[in-house]
């Protein structure tokens, strides 16, 4: 079952804006982690937040966690054609089996218009 | 140095038929993991291995899928009596469980076509 609820679906922007993306998730979790994925094949992992963290920086990428809310945001600032791809949040859990268990969402499918 | 990487990149078979997906995950990686992802859908965990074993299969959807791992490397997804609803790309992933917090690393994935 999907845990992570990527809003929204699809978002379009010109170059140069800046691109937000919020994921919303239902249970308690160790960590959150984003992934992009270029032409529906293999994905790239981004960045990880802790859950006792609340935001996080890398390059480009600003990621925020508020866990009473059960939910996160990506940003990515400076957009480039090269950003256009699809974006998963993944939350994190331990599961029964003791394995670190990512749950993905649905995602969010960015284009960046030149 | 190398990445994980999946065969065939595409498959196409026939409805009924048996396919073998497979995996090579990144060297010394302990952990590896199945997931499927449906057209314009999030990743659906399949299975994780640790080492040679797996402990998780809870999200192999039937009996007619299995996953086998030898020599704590390759990994083989199986599917018997393929029906038209198991087209999908299969995607593998595998880990450094032992490090706290660790990111999954993914192979380029199998698109699997059932006609």
């Amino acid at each position: 079952s999907q845990q992570g609820e990527e809003d929204p679906q699809a978002l379009s922007i010109q170059e140069g804006e800046n691109a937000t993306m919020n994921c919303s998730y239902k249970t308690s979790i160790n960590n959150l982690q984003w992934y992009r994925q270029n032409s529906g094949r293999g994905l790239v992992h981004l960045i990880l937040i802790r859950s006792n963290e609340r935001e996080k920086h890398s390059g480009r990428l600003r990621v925020t966690l508020d866990t009473s809310k059960k939910s996160s945001s990506l940003l990515i600032t400076a957009s480039r054609a090269a950003d256009t791809a699809s974006y998963f949040c993944a939350t994190v859990q331990i599961s029964n089996f003791g394995n670190e268990k990512l749950t993905f969402g649905t995602g969010t499918r960015l284009t960046i218009i030149p | 140095g190398a990445g994980v990487s999946q065969s065939p990149s595409n498959k196409v078979t026939e409805k009924g038929k048996d396919v073998e997906l497979r995996c090579d995950p990144i060297s010394g990686h302990t952990a590896l993991y199945w997931y499927r992802q449906s057209l314009g859908q999030g990743l659906e965990f399949l299975i994780y291995f640790q080492g040679n074993s797996a402990p998780d299969k809870s999200g192999l959807p039937s009996d007619r899928f299995s996953a086998e791992r030898t020599g704590g490397s390759v990994s083989t997804l199986t599917i018997q009596r393929t029906q038209q609803e198991d087209s999908a790309v299969y995607l593998c992933a595998s880990s450094f469980p032992e490090k706290i917090y660790n990111e999954q690393f993914f192979g380029p994935g199998t698109r699997l076509t059932v006609l």
